[in-house]
């Protein structure tokens, strides 16, 4: 069965130390996976997407098929990165999301 | 210029009450959605219209109906509610049917329903 795994319910860090969100799938087809992110009192929104290799904000993902992996970095992070970030796989038209994880940078 | 809308943004009602939330779309998108976050807040799809036309319908009680009336409006009915139907529903859009990681999708706010 299609499944998206975030084992991290809650992440915090200290502003300017690097940052790696875990996202794993269960997907016996070729994956295109996402990151959305929702910031305090904002709507759910697209960060990056897979297939257009981009570093967004600072953040990059990279497919790791090897090992079922699409793990969310930034090498510094920022206090207002603070938000809940959802990983999530397009599957037969729709969107798979993982239970996400909420990312708290300290000053 | 609200991209996705979703009214109301506060529903509180009694159990076995009907009620409906209603999302718009002024993008222009064929797709909407509607999902479910629970108290843990993981995001669930509920369904999803093309068009119009229903092409997703998870595994989800009759009690719930979604009704499209055109491309750019999507409400959601709950029939008889349920303690366990208290969340935020989101609502979304898309330009078009998901299809090979190239659509993005547009959430509306989220409606937040308790159920007493």
């Amino acid at each position: 069965a299609q499944r998206v795994t975030q084992p991290e319910k809650l992440l915090s860090v200290f502003k300017g130390a690097p940052v790696e969100l875990k996202c794993n799938y269960s997907y016996s087809g070729s994956p295109e996976l996402f990151w959305y992110v929702q910031y305090s009192r904002q709507r759910l929104q697209l960060l990056l997407r897979h297939i257009s290799r981009e570093s967004i904000k600072g953040f990059t993902a990279d497919l790791n098929k090897g090992e079922t992996s699409f793990h969310l970095k930034k090498p510094f992070a920022q206090e207002e990165d603070s938000a809940m970030y959802y990983c999530a796989l397009e599957y037969g038209n729709k969107l798979v999301f993982g239970a996400g994880t909420i990312l708290r940078v300290k000053s | 210029d609200t991209a996705v809308s979703q009214t109301p943004k506060y529903l509180v009602t009694q159990m076995g009450n009907d009620k409906s939330i209603k999302c718009e779309q002024n993008l222009g998108h064929d797709t909407m959605y509607w999902y479910k976050q629970d108290s843990k807040k993981f995001l669930k799809i509920m369904f999803s219209y093309n068009n119009k036309e229903l092409i997703i319908n998870e595994t989800v009680p009759n009690r719930f109906s979604p009704k499209s009336p055109d491309k750019a409006h999507l409400n959601l009915h709950i029939n008889s509610l349920e303690l366990g139907d208290s969340a935020v529903y989101f609502c979304a859009s898309s330009l078009l049917a998901l299809r090979e990681g190239r659509n993005e999708q547009f959430f509306g706010p989220g409606t937040r329903l308790t159920v007493l």
